[in-house]
């Protein structure tokens, strides 16, 4: 079954840091890009960064460099999102998304992890 | 504020047919990149509606079409169901930023 499952929820204090996990099955896991898309509480979706699993290449948003790192483990399929020094406004869904290539830049998300909540609260 | 400008909301009732823009730059849109769109159900992941400005994935009812004409993009839904109730999200590639690109979500009501 082709499919993205995520770690689950997490609550974290102010200043902590944090790790999610996507785990791939179903398909060639190096075969494809994995983007984390973020979407804070009745708000839209916020794109974060790609990871190239196959070289371990990253992309990341302006807005969150710095913050942001994406990792990967082939040997388990499993591609990671380690951010640090949360802060309550980081309070939100965090997806991992697989990418489908249609062209040069132009890509979109066909398959998506169930996302982890992550809540930020001292 | 979001690079591509969508509605806050778009309203219709079972049967009729809505529309939802999305307006974007000389430095996405305008500039060539795909415009995708995805709907996402209450609690729910997106799930791709609509690929490359007017493709179906296999399985998405030819209700639901896609448009795209110089710096603005569409999604058209016709024959409304209270199922299509849900938000709405466009997507593109902004080669000034390089970075991808969402709408800020239409939220569709079925009265």
């Amino acid at each position: 079954q082709v499919q993205l499952v995520q770690s689950g929820a997490e609550v974290k204090k102010p200043g902590a840091s944090l790790k999610v996990s996507c785990k791939a099955s179903g398909y060639t896991f190096t075969g494809h890009y994995i983007h984390w898309v973020r979407q804070a509480p009745g708000q839209g979706l916020e794109w974060l960064g790609w990871l190239n699993p196959n070289t371990g290449g990253t992309h990341y948003a302006q807005t969150f460099q710095g913050w942001v790192t994406m990792t990967r483990d082939t040997s388990i399929s499993t591609a990671y999102m380690d951010v640090g020094r949360l802060r309550s406004d980081d309070t939100a869904i965090y997806f991992c998304a697989r990418e489908f290539r249609v062209g040069v830049y132009d890509v979109f998300f066909d398959l998506w992890g169930q996302g982890t909540l992550v809540t930020v609260s001292s | 504020q979001s690079v591509l400008t969508q509605p806050p909301s778009v309203s219709g009732a079972p049967g009729q047919r809505v529309a939802i823009s999305c307006t974007g730059s000389s430095s996405n849109i305008g500039a060539g990149s795909d415009v995708h769109w995805y709907q996402q159900l209450p609690g729910t992941a997106p799930k791709v509606l609509i690929f490359g400005n007017n493709n179906r994935p296999s399985g998405v009812p030819d209700r639901f079409s896609g448009s795209k004409s110089g710096t603005s993009a569409s999604l058209a839904i016709t024959g409304l169901q209270p199922e299509d109730e849900a938000d709405y999200y466009c997507q593109s590639y902004d080669n000034s930023l390089s970075e991808r690109v969402f709408g800020g979500g239409t939220k569709l009501t079925v009265l």
